[in-house]
Parts: structure tokens; sequence; C-alpha cells
């Protein structure tokens, strides 16, 4: 069984600087997706990234962007530019490529924004 | 259509009754899944449906609980018998392929 690990139950960043969440995750496929929700307070959880494993290319999307490396099992998410909207949890989640296999999600980092 | 929606957002309960939760997904979204998170913890597994078929259940799914998803549209979660440790976040997602567009949760506290 795949397994997802966050060992940041809380980060902490000024405004406007960068902070990078860490995720480590274990799995014997060689084709998965990886994703990084954001859970904000009372709010539904969104997807803000996602990378296939079969693509060494890291995902980036605007602010967001991660460093895969598959051969460590590492996939954490650098967040540039700290917003205060980006006060959330954070969940690192896995899925296998075959099937329709629910995600496996890690027990989530709380990234608190400073003024 | 706005995303996926959940009814009812809160539910008390006493130990010991039934509770039923709904989830409304994106109209052409053929598979939903429900999930369930617990205070500190990732949301968890329950079981997943394309279409109407019950595809896959977790081992957290006890006898207790049953999910039907009639004609492939809307999705019921129902627990009976209600016990404290049901107490959690219930989480509805949908999606056609890919990315997983969830609900903002029914959150059922047990007495």
């Amino acid at each position: 069984a795949q397994t997802v690990t966050q060992s940041q139950p809380e980060m902490s960043v000024q405004e406007a600087e960068t902070v990078t969440l860490s995720c480590t995750y274990d799995t014997s496929e060689s084709d998965y997706y990886l994703f990084w929700y954001k859970q904000p307070p009372s709010r539904q959880m969104i997807l803000v990234i996602r990378q296939e494993a079969y693509k060494q290319q890291n995902a980036t999307e605007n602010r967001f962007s991660v460093n895969f490396q598959k051969a460590a099992k590492s996939f954490s998410l650098k967040i540039s530019d700290s917003q205060l909207g980006d006060a959330a949890m954070y969940f690192c989640a896995y899925r296998s490529s075959g099937g329709a296999d629910g995600l496996t999600f890690g027990k989530g980092t709380h990234l608190i924004i400073q003024p | 259509d706005t995303g996926v929606s959940q009814d009812p957002r809160h539910k008390i309960t006493k130990r010991g009754q039934n509770v039923t939760f709904r989830c409304d997904p994106i109209s052409e979204h053929n598979r939903l899944y429900w999930y369930r998170q617990t205070l500190g913890q990732g949301p968890e597994f329950l079981t997943y449906f394309q279409n109407e078929a019950q595809l896959e259940k977790s081992r957290l799914l006890s006898d207790r609980f049953s999910a039907e998803r009639p004609k492939g549209s809307f999705s019921t979660l129902e627990i009976q018998r209600t016990e404290q440790g049901d107490s959690a976040m219930y989480l509805c997602a949908s999606t056609m392929a890919g990315e997983l567009f969830f609900g903002e949760g029914s959150r059922l506290t047990v007495l």
C-alpha cells in the first residue's frame, strides 16, 4: 500500500517570502500522479498543482512549483511571494496511474502567513 | 453548475441514531468518491462509484456504513447506529478523469 508522509505539521512564513512544504511517499509503482491540495478553513479542498511521475520536468502554476525527486520519492511544494490568502492546510496526495483508485493523502501541513 | 454540493453541512446526533448525507456531484462527472477526515488528519478514502456502480470500498467502511448512487447522479452515505468514533468530516469528490473536485463536506458530531 502507498503511504504519504508530511513531516511538517505547521509552517510559518512572512508575507512576500518563499516557503517550501515537504512530502515523501512510498510506492512500488513506477507510474503514478502526485498532487498538492489546499484546504482553507471551512472551505473545500482545491487542487494547487499536479505532477505526473513519468514527466521529469517539475510542474509550475504561477507562484506554486514543485521539486519532484522520483528516486528519492520526494515531492515538495514551493510557494513564492506568499500571500495572506495562501494560509490553509496543504495536503500532499498520491494516486496510482492505473484504475480509478482514490487519492492517498498525507496528514497535512498548516501554513501560517505572517503579515 | 457551481461544483460539488453536500448536505447537510453540519449534523449533530446522539449515539445510536442513523444519519444520512447527500452529495450532488458536478453533473458530467461519472466518478464519485467519499472520504472521511478527522481532526488533524488527511482525508481517508471510503468508497467510490463509477456511474451507479460501487467499485471499491475501504476496510474503513464498516457494516454500519452504506453508500448508494442511484441512476449515477447524486449519492448518499448512511451511517447506522452512530458511534462517537464516527465524528468526522465526510467529504465527497467527483471527477470525469484526473482532478478531483471536492465539496465543502458534511461535519458529523456524535454525542
